[in-house]
């Protein structure tokens, strides 16, 4: 079955202890993101990254890391979590190309920080 | 910069009744992707329906339709026949084409059918 997985999918956590959300696909796309979501905000982008080793900024990067070591896989990394972080995060991945496609979301992990 | 509008926080229709969620963007560029997806309470993303800046039919998914007016910067999603698994929380989404792949969403509409 074609999915983007996520873990944890619920996550409590103290200020400043460093965590990873990994994201995984099985569909061999190239573009992939993170997005944090948040009342009355809507979805927004973190990072991306266009295939391996390639990856830059969305609107909302600060306090965020991401690696593309692999085609299938795009963690996040929060070295030193605030409480302003805790949120509902997103992890998505569409095929690359001149073309538009839709992206294929990941189920989410909750996040919070106390 | 871009940006997209929604409007309407929040939303009631009658089951059975058409809707209309209103969309409104704002880029430069000429070559752009404009995109609906679906959240229902129990959180997943769904797609729903998408539109490019040069399609010149608005499109259509079954009962999902995006009227699309270019010179008005507007992407409406119609949704006919609505039914009550159709309430949800509805975001308007658009990616340009040139180069970058950062997505912009908005605020969303949160939809409510009444049986």
């Amino acid at each position: 079955e074609a999915q983007v997985t996520q873990n944890p999918r619920y996550l409590i956590t103290v200020t400043g202890k460093k965590l990873t959300v990994t994201c995984s696909q099985n569909m061999n796309h190239e573009y992939m993101s993170w997005y944090r979501q948040d009342p009355g905000l809507g979805l927004r982008q973190i990072y991306y990254s266009m295939n391996v080793e390639v990856t830059d900024k969305g609107d909302v990067p600060e306090g965020y890391k991401v690696s593309r070591k692999e085609k299938r896989n795009f963690p996040l990394i929060l070295e030193s979590p605030s409480p302003n972080q805790t949120s509902l995060y997103f992890c998505a991945s569409s095929p690359p190309g001149l073309g538009v496609y839709e992206q294929y979301f990941g189920p989410g992990t909750r996040l919070t920080v106390t | 910069a871009q940006k997209i509008t929604q409007t309407q926080p929040g939303m009631f229709v009658q089951e059975k009744e058409a809707v209309t969620l209103d969309c409104t963007y704002d880029t430069s560029d000429q070559s752009y992707g404009l995109f609906w997806y679906k959240q229902p309470s129990s959180g997943e993303m769904i797609f729903l329906i998408y539109q490019g800046s040069y399609d010149e039919q608005n499109a259509t998914e079954g009962r999902y339709s995006l009227n699309f007016q270019k010179a008005r910067k507007s992407a409406n999603l119609v949704i006919s026949a609505s039914q009550l698994g159709d309430s949800a929380m509805y975001f308007c989404a658009m990616r340009v084409l040139s180069g970058t792949y950062k997505y912009i969403f908005g605020t969303g509409t949160r939809l409510k059918v009444l049986a």
